[in-house]
């Protein structure tokens, strides 16, 4: 089983704040997606990320694939209340834990 | 709008209890799954199935078993449910590449199973 692994494991921070989350691996992925899951869904996707050393921004969300595919991160800048939530990494059907996000007004 | 539906967001059973959880979706994708999710273990597979009456165990298939007799339907089946199967119950579906690399996955809203 490819194992996925998220850090940290939870983060509170203050509006305005950047932040970073970390998604890694021993194993090599052909691609990972990155979900938001909101309490009472399901996860929805962000971004998927293919190409090593690939970077992708979705508006204040920036998202990288490392060179050797085993890793990923996502950077959060000028944070709001509105991105709180579980923060999913993903990659061949697997899931890491997860980072619960809360940013506080 | 695509849309992944479950049949129940909330489920109270008895332990020994024979459990159905349905799943449909509509966008007539091949792969569908079967995931449980509990605080601090993330999302963990349970089964997969790629095509009609196809399935793969995932890494927890202990004490489940599924059943796919039309592409849009993938159903979970506890058949004697215990206190420790007791959790969020996710269905994703998901289409196929030519290539094998599993895309997105589309979740419906969940079941949150409790066994008494």
């Amino acid at each position: 089983t490819q194992l996925l692994e998220q850090s940290p494991q939870f983060l509170s921070i203050q509006e305005g704040e950047n932040l970073t989350v970390y998604c890694n691996s021993s194993s090599v992925f052909s691609s990972l997606q990155w979900y938001r899951q909101e309490p009472g869904e399901g996860p929805v996707l962000l971004v998927t990320v293919v190409t090593g050393g690939e970077v992708k921004k979705l508006k204040r969300l920036t998202f990288q694939f490392g060179d050797a595919r085993k890793d990923s991160s996502l950077h959060i800048t000028a944070a709001q209340p509105g991105d709180t939530g579980l923060y999913l990494c993903a990659g061949n059907m697997r899931f890491g834990a997860g980072t619960r996000l809360t940013v506080k007004p | 709008d695509v849309k992944v539906t479950q049949s129940s967001r909330y489920l109270v059973k008895r332990t020994g209890e024979k459990v159905f959880l349905e799943c449909v979706q509509d966008m007539d994708h091949e792969n569908m799954f079967w995931y449980r999710q509990d605080p601090g273990l993330g999302l963990r597979l349970i089964y997969f199935s790629y095509d009609v009456k196809m399935k793969e165990k995932g890494d927890i298939p202990e004490g489940y078993s599924v059943s796919r007799e039309k592409k849009e339907r993938f159903s979970l089946i506890l058949e004697s449910a215990s206190t420790n199967q007791t959790s969020m119950y996710l269905c994703a579906s998901s289409s196929l590449s030519g290539t094998r690399v599993y895309n997105e996955q589309f979740f419906g809203p969940g079941t949150r199973l409790t066994v008494l």
